[in-house]
């Protein structure tokens, strides 16, 4: 049971670059969601699913995009990488009102 | 929108006591409250859930109290050790649907022997 994983953990983009990162989760769990991390800013929501096919805004959702065409996937997509979006990204999971279940992150490094 | 606020950045205590940390909340009082253990690193864990009808909730040494007058959770650690050390966040629902959580910036504790 590898709970959720995200994958790269680490990338460093140039700026203007795309790149999609990929959360996948096997706990069959319907509600998913990307966060970010930044110092001094804690974890702000990007966006979320609370099914398959499902998307929608978090608090910081400019500059990205999100598919959920697979219940156990969650893809978040930067089109064009500005340094502003350099942070940690988190996936998440969760059931019910139970606790999330985070993934490792993804460490992001625009230039 | 609910804003939440933990009150201190870095809390620094001797092995043995007890650790509190506190989460203040602002707006509607949430149907429940989480929070979670970071460390450097790593993703959150889940520790412990609260819901609004629960006044105490207890887990091995760990106890968190729910005060919906006082908008306010405290978050317990019992003889602290120095493997308690993280990052703990208070977490609760963004919106009344509960369909997102919003994280207050955490506290840092650092348990010294």
């Amino acid at each position: 049971n590898a709970g959720v994983t995200q994958t790269p953990k680490f990338r460093v983009l140039k700026t203007g670059q795309s790149m999609t990162l990929l959360c996948a989760q096997d706990m069959n769990h319907e509600y998913m969601y990307w966060y970010r991390q930044d110092p001094g800013m804690g974890l702000r929501l990007i966006h979320y699913s609370v099914g398959e096919g499902t998307t929608a805004k978090g608090e910081v959702p400019d500059g990205y995009n999100v598919s959920r065409l697979k219940k156990q996937n969650f893809l978040l997509g930067l089109e064009s990488a500005a340094p502003s979006q350099t942070s940690v990204y988190f996936c998440a999971s969760r059931d019910g009102d139970y606790g999330y279940t985070f993934g490792s992150g993804t460490r992001l490094t625009v230039v | 929108s609910q804003k939440i606020e933990q009150n201190s950045e870095a809390l620094n205590i001797q092995e043995g006591k007890t650790a509190t940390l506190t989460c203040n909340y602002t707006n509607y009082s949430p149907a429940y409250l989480q929070w979670y253990r970071q460390d450097p690193g790593r993703g959150p864990v889940f520790l412990l859930l609260i819901r609004e009808n629960e006044k105490e909730k207890r887990k091995e040494r760990l106890k968190v109290t729910f005060d919906t007058t006082l908008k306010q959770s405290l978050f317990h650690i019992t003889a602290s050790q120095p493997a308690d050390s993280a990052t703990y966040l208070c977490a609760l629902p963004a919106n009344q649907a509960g369909t997102a959580l919003i994280f207050g910036k955490g506290t840092t504790l650092s348990v010294s022997s």
